[in-house]
């Protein structure tokens, strides 16, 4: 079983649509991040929490530390937001990043 | 203020050969992070380097691949003897300092192919 398991593996939507991207973890960690990354391109750090909630724009990530499970949001889908979405986690007592499969998310216009 | 560079982006190598991938940090940060995605997996942690240190490399391949992070100039990821499994993105990151909660900034990556 993998440190960090994400759900759903592939994601479709309609443009408008709202969107969950769910991240669980079995290791104590010191942070979460979720990354974006486009077909053939780089990667690009979103959010990195610890706890609580952030914000950036259609953009939303929350995290339980006791549940170890984090979700990604995007509100009003848009198909620019088509891309694999990445959840990594930095275990606690190390700097490394360990990372899930990541979600491969589709919007339709 | 650049973000981190890597180069060259794209990397053709036949079987046998060396590959030297080089990655430049943010300026002011000091702490680099390699990873690697081979074809329809995850990223994988290789190793993490703090100027002229090997911090962790846990996750680096027992033989053929080295990394250095020297005082002046990019770190290198450094695969000997390429095989055709080596063929993967090759990403680095960097931070400011190594601590659990400082974000990693990600380059382009450079995608080695093994013919």
């Amino acid at each position: 079983k993998n440190e960090v398991e994400q759900s759903p593996q592939n994601l479709t939507a309609q443009e408008g649509e709202f969107i969950t991207i769910n991240c669980s973890y079995s290791v104590g960690i010191s942070a979460l991040h979720w990354l974006q990354q486009h077909p053939g391109g780089g990667i690009v750090s979103l959010f990195m929490l610890s706890s609580g909630k952030k914000k950036h724009g259609r953009l939303i990530a929350t995290i339980n530390i006791q549940e170890k499970h984090s979700s990604l949001h995007i509100t009003a889908s848009h198909p620019r937001d088509s891309a694999v979405y990445i959840c990594a986690v930095r275990s606690g007592d190390t700097d490394k990043l360990i990372f899930g499969t990541g979600t491969r998310l589709q919007v339709f216009p | 203020n650049a973000g981190v560079m890597q180069n060259p982006r794209h990397l053709v190598r036949r079987r046998g050969q060396e590959a030297r991938l080089r990655c430049s940090p943010m300026k002011g940060h000091s702490h680099v992070y390699w990873y690697r995605q081979l074809p329809e997996e995850g990223l994988k942690f290789m190793v993490y380097l703090q100027k002229e240190n090997i911090i962790d490399e846990s996750g680096m391949p027992k033989e053929r691949f080295s990394a250095e992070f020297p005082k002046e100039g990019p770190s290198i990821l450094r695969i000997q003897q390429v095989v055709r499994g080596d063929s993967a993105a090759y990403f680095c990151a960097s931070s400011r300092n190594g601590r659990g909660q400082e974000t990693q900034y990600f380059g382009p990556g450079t995608r080695l192919l093994v013919l």
